[in-house]
């Protein structure tokens, strides 16, 4: 069945940098975009990124352009969010979520649980 | 992208109906029939339960359904369950490639 499971958070400092990994199994991984959501300690869910199902095209919440990097690795079955220059305010758990559809209709349909990651000095 | 608007909390005694709304613009849920709704247990993995406006996934219960009027779209649960006690968020597409989702609404069963 669909599985998707986040790691590589921790405690990083601010200004450092930090690289989250999602895998993906029990689907056609190469068929799907992905995602990374994430929601800040007592508050709501914030979209953060998105990658087509090939690679080649990479979208980014305003609050993260030029910071973070996505991309995917199809014959891992893996998606990655490179995150740089970090601030207190990109603490979070980070969740990497399934595009619902191949044609990309901007909603997901499995979620992982979740890497818990804190920018803090 | 400003967040979709929910009310903070709502609540319900077990087998009522309760409706939580989400409110956008014409830049987003306005122009868009791609609104989904999500439960999420803290802890847990978030869940679709409603996608494009009113379609439920299958193995959703029937009790959920969704709905949309100008810029304000809206999730129902009828039959309340002490299971339905979650936080429950909405998403909607806003153009240009990105997603914006709504605070979030915790729901509580009395």
């Amino acid at each position: 069945q669909v599985q998707l499971v986040e790691s590589g958070g921790g405690v990083v400092q601010p200004g450092r940098s930090l690289r989250l990994s999602c895998a993906a199994p029990g689907f056609t991984f190469s068929d799907y975009a992905m995602h990374w959501v994430r929601q800040a300690p007592g508050k709501g869910l914030e979209w953060v990124a998105v990658i087509s199902y090939d690679g080649s095209k990479k979208y980014y919440a305003d609050s993260v352009k030029g910071r973070f990097t996505i991309s995917r690795d199809n014959s891992k079955n893996t998606v990655y969010l490179q995150m740089n220059s970090l601030r207190p305010e990109d603490t979070a758990v980070y969740y990497c979520a399934k595009e619902g559809t191949r044609i990309q209709l901007w909603w997901f349909d499995y979620w992982g649980q979740g890497t818990l990651v804190t920018v803090s000095s | 992208q400003s967040a979709l608007t929910q009310p903070a909390s709502v609540s319900g005694s077990p087998g009522q109906s309760i409706t939580i709304s989400c409110t956008g613009t014409s830049s987003d849920v306005g122009s868009y029939n791609v609104v989904s709704w999500y439960q999420h247990h803290p802890g847990k993995a978030p869940k679709l339960m409603i996608y494009e406006v009113s379609k439920r996934p299958s193995g959703v219960s029937n009790r959920f359904s969704g709905s949309k009027s100008g810029n304000t779209a809206s999730l129902t649960i009828s039959g309340l369950q002490a299971e339905d006690e979650a936080d429950y968020y909405c998403c909607s597409y806003a153009g240009s490639s990105t997603v914006v989702f709504g605070g979030g609404t915790k729901l509580t069963v009395l």
